[in-house]
């Protein structure tokens, strides 16, 4: 079964601009996660969606959205990027919605660079 | 506010040696606790968590970790490592009831000298 995909590995975007990122879960996983990881402020959570709704989410600004299809892929956008959005995105996947304790799959994450 | 501390930026360990990262968290209740590993460029790799029951628990690659309810601690544990083991590890939390929030710690860097 293949893995968690995310697309595209790098980008380089200049401030003030927008930005997509993709991610393809594991096949039958319906809840997708997304975290930021830098080197200041380590791994954070973002947030999470089951099922096209999300669920949780963590302490960013409104510029940081998401969205999940009807097939579990899951985008998440960044608009108005700042210097400090410079991190390796990274999305992970789980089963079932049975909560906190199922195992998250990691995809090999977006890497962004911010101009 | 929930915590999760890795007392060890980096550790070095000769090849053969064992190893012990330190995790210490701080919840309300005993939270779900996992360690994961990455290797440079990679996303995260479980290697193992802890629900309920035993306090020890084995995972992949030779790795087990102990859960201690009177210390908070989840701390990591190899009797003999490889050199392919330096990466970096992450201890996380997740709140027991609550939805797939993984809170993570700030990560041990473990090198691997010959």
């Amino acid at each position: 079964k293949a893995g968690v995909t995310q697309t595209p590995r790098y980008l380089i975007k200049t401030r003030g601009q927008q930005v997509t990122l993709s991610c393809s879960p594991i096949s039958g996983h319906r809840s997708v996660s997304w975290y930021q990881q830098t080197p200041g402020q380590g791994l954070q959570f973002l947030f999470e969606y089951f099922s096209e709704t999300q669920r949780n989410k963590g302490n960013f600004p409104g510029r940081f959205s998401g969205r999940q299809f009807s097939n579990s892929r899951s985008e998440m956008n960044v608009s108005t990027l700042e210097l400090g959005d410079s991190a390796l995105y990274l999305c992970a996947s789980s089963a079932t919605s049975s909560g906190a304790g199922e195992t998250q799959y990691f995809g090999p994450g977006t890497r962004l660079l911010v101009l | 506010a929930q915590s999760v501390t890795q007392p060890d930026i980096h550790i070095t360990v000769s090849e053969g040696a064992s190893l012990e990262l330190r995790c210490n968290y701080s919840y309300g209740a005993t939270p779900y606790l996992f360690w994961y590993v990455q290797s440079p460029g990679q996303g995260l790799q479980l290697l193992l968590k802890y629900f309920s029951g035993d306090t020890l628990v084995q995972g992949i690659k030779g790795f087990e970790a102990e859960f201690k309810r009177s210390q908070s601690s989840f701390n990591l544990r190899k009797p003999s490592v490889h050199w392919s083991d330096a990466a970096e590890y992450f201890c996380a939390v997740a709140s027991r009831g609550g939805f797939q929030k993984l809170v993570f710690g700030t990560g041990t860097r473990l090198l691997v000298s010959p």
